[in-house]
């Protein structure tokens, strides 16, 4: 299946900080690529769509000005969680449709998140 | 309310036995189906992805999907201790939807 990758795998910041987390597929390119958020036991929740060349699309409750996305190129998404607080502390996954006949997505290995 | 359930287990079952997963889903609309799977502490890895009615088979696995009862299930042949973890199930309207997963142990 495509590749897709993130970094860092995991950080640990200050409450207060933005940390910016990157999304790169490896071996196609992504016009379109996700954002979700995991919390402990519970399922993955779409925090936005990120698009290449376009201003971010955020779901419902999510607050852009506090998730920065940036899609630059057709290889690399960033997610900047800016000002992060505990709650922030969670598990993010981007994922990229591999494209062709089939709208299948590959997901990052993710990101752990702990705000301290 | 688009919504995708699954029962979130534990499923336990024997080492080579059948496991059983089962997965509704509310939107009519809904036109691809994905079964995940997640260790815990890592990100989702595709198992299999179903369009059409019927049932879908790659290796252990099987992918039932049956549009008219909105049900899509995931049967795994031959279980192993490895096969534990947690299977999402996913379905593609215009977004892609996440049940809250099954937790699947296989005991030796």
């Amino acid at each position: 299946g495509a590749v897709v990758s993130q970094h860092p795998s995991r950080v640990i910041c200050k409450s207060g900080t933005s940390v910016k987390i990157e999304c790169r597929s490896l071996d196609f390119q992504a016009t379109t690529m996700f954002w979700y958020r995991q919390f402990p036991k519970q399922s993955l929740m779409l925090m936005a769509t990120s698009n290449e060349g376009s201003k971010a699309t955020y779901e419902q409750g999510v607050e852009k000005d506090k998730f920065l996305i940036n899609h630059a190129s057709l290889t690399l998404s960033t997610l900047t969680v800016t000002s992060a607080h505990p709650e922030d502390s969670s598990f993010y996954i981007c994922s990229a449709p591999s494209g062709g006949d089939t709208d299948t997505q590959y997901f990052g290995p993710g990101t752990r998140l702990t705000v301290l | 309310q688009k919504e995708v359930e699954q029962n979130s287990g534990p499923l336990s079952v024997p080492e080579g036995a059948i496991a059983s997963l089962n997965c509704t889903y509310s939107d009519r609309g809904s036109q691809s189906f994905f079964w995940y799977r997640q260790y815990s502490g890592k990100s989702p890895e595709l198992i299999m992805f179903i369009y059409s009615n019927g049932d879908k088979e790659d290796g252990r696995f099987t992918a039932q999907l049956n549009k008219a009862s909105q049900y899509v299930s995931l049967l795994i042949r031959d279980s192993q201790p490895s096969d534990s973890a947690t299977y999402l199930c996913a379905v593609n309207t215009d977004k892609l939807i996440f049940g809250t997963g099954t937790r699947l142990q296989v005991f030796p």
